[in-house]
């Protein structure tokens, strides 16, 4: 596609709800990464897939996240008993080659109540 | 582990004036990248400029120019001839350079604000 996309844009969950946020990928992109940010602050590394493996997942803030990517394109970001502080905006980004800088998606905004 | 300082929350600059955006970093790797994004009100994170550790050149982008000092670790962002349009939140990013690359670390940011 013509650019990183994610769905959706913004999410309103009551607390101990489930979530699942969709990032596709610009086609072709190897490396997809997910990350959290929260109001006035930069982008916090949550995981990162290269192709379906997930090689880094170091920043998954608790085992209530939980990421996939099973056919190496399309990856799901999926928040188990939300909580008030999981609201924030989710960032997905791809990358084709290794050293390249990262193409960023619009986030979604999740607001937990 | 990397960390990723931008000491300046806010700057605001006359159109057409030029100001500079301040980022230090903290590492032990001796090959890297730095980047500058740019992130608008619309959300989406668009690269502004690239710098490779191990070139010594300041990287430049039209309007858009890096002060990279290497010893001091310090990575500054020009902008010259301000405009409007680059009203937005500026994030210093540091990336290791490796075969698996992984994650960008990226400071808290700076929004910049420019005035007619």
């Amino acid at each position: 596609g013509a650019g990183v996309s994610q769905s959706p844009r913004y999410k309103v969950a009551k607390r101990g709800q489930d979530v699942a946020l969709r990032c596709d990928p610009i086609s072709g992109h190897v490396s997809l990464f997910w990350y959290q940010q929260a109001l006035g602050q930069g982008p916090e590394f949550l995981t990162y897939f290269q192709n379906e493996a997930q090689l880094d997942k170091s920043g998954l803030p608790s085992d209530r996240f939980f990421a996939e990517r099973p056919e190496g394109s399309v990856s799901t970001l999926k928040i188990q008993r939300t909580q008030q502080e999981d609201s924030a905006v989710y960032l997905c980004a791809s990358r084709d080659l290794s050293n390249q800088p990262q193409h960023f998606g619009d986030g979604t905004r999740l607001s937990i109540l | 582990a990397q960390t990723v300082t931008q000491s300046q929350p806010e700057m605001s600059v006359q159109e057409a004036e030029t100001v500079t955006l301040s980022c230090t970093y903290d590492t032990s790797e001796s090959n890297y990248y730095l980047f500058w994004y740019k992130q608008p009100p619309s959300r989406q994170m668009i690269l502004v400029i690239r710098q490779e550790a191990y070139k010594q050149q300041n990287a430049t982008e039209n309007r858009f120019s890096v002060n990279f000092q290497k010893a001091a670790k310090s990575f500054s962002l020009k902008i010259s001839d301000s405009q409007l349009g680059d009203t937005a939140m500026y994030f210093c990013a540091f990336m290791k350079h490796a075969t698996n690359a992984g994650k960008s670390t990226f400071g808290d940011g700076t929004t910049l604000t420019v005035k007619p």
